[in-house]
């Protein structure tokens, strides 16, 4: 089965500074990885997604993660960090093709401090 | 147009009670998702629905939990005789077809359930 596995559950930042939210996973098939971003008392939005093709995916926001496929990764970083960027985020693997549909499995998320 | 909503926002039971959660999916999309967050066991997939059929059920906790979806487009999902362990956020998403493995997932707001 595939897994995700997100390094540190908490990562704090001065307004400014880069952000880098490190994510790892596991997948025995060419994986979809998702980043989703979670707001208090919402829902999941979806920042970016990598599919197939170009390895650097700009999301929305400023955000953008990198598949590397040799470190099986997909970190994701915005090069300035904005107080409005304060949430929880959560990376996901697609582990439809070995299911026959399309079920997230996602890593226990990453929370973001954003400090003035 | 309208995203994911899901209802109650809100839901505080007593232990031993029969409760429902509604979704109400965005309008076209056949693939629905219902998904559990809770502190313990982070974002955990439950149940999913292609039109009004679950293939597979295997996500759901015990067999107090049961879903439905009908018409294609609202789903219930109902918990039976409440336990304390039951208090988690129940989040529901859909996507225009389960069976695109890129597919994007659109997420509710979720409804936070505590059981005393």
């Amino acid at each position: 089965a595939q897994s995700v596995t997100q390094l540190g559950s908490h990562v704090s930042v001065s307004e400014g500074a880069l952000v880098l939210l490190r994510c790892n996973y596991s997948s025995s098939v060419p994986p979809y990885l998702f980043w989703y971003v979670q707001y208090p008392n919402q829902g999941l939005q979806l920042l970016l997604k990598y599919t197939t093709g170009a390895t650097l995916v700009k999301g929305i926001n400023g955000f953008e993660a990198e598949f590397k496929k040799s470190e099986t990764s997909f970190h994701l970083t915005k090069p300035s960090a904005h107080m409005s960027d304060a949430a929880e985020y959560f990376c996901a693997v697609s582990e439809g093709k070995n299911t026959g549909f399309q079920k997230l499995v996602f890593g226990t998320g990453t929370r973001l401090l954003v400090s003035p | 147009g309208a995203g994911v909503s899901q209802s109650p926002s809100n839901k505080v039971t007593e232990k031993g009670k029969d409760v429902e959660l509604r979704c109400d999916p965005i309008s076209g999309h056949t693939a629905l998702y219902w998904y559990r967050q809770s502190l313990g066991q982070g974002l955990e997939f439950l149940i999913y629905f292609q039109g009004n059929s679950a293939p597979d059920k295997s996500g759901l906790p015990s067999d107090r939990f049961s879903a439905e979806r009908t018409g294609g487009s609202v789903s219930t999902l109902t918990i039976q005789r409440t336990q304390q362990e039951d208090s988690a956020v129940y989040l529901c998403a859909s996507s225009p077809n389960s069976r695109v493995q890129q597919e994007t997932q659109y997420f509710g707001p979720g409804t936070r359930l505590l059981v005393l």
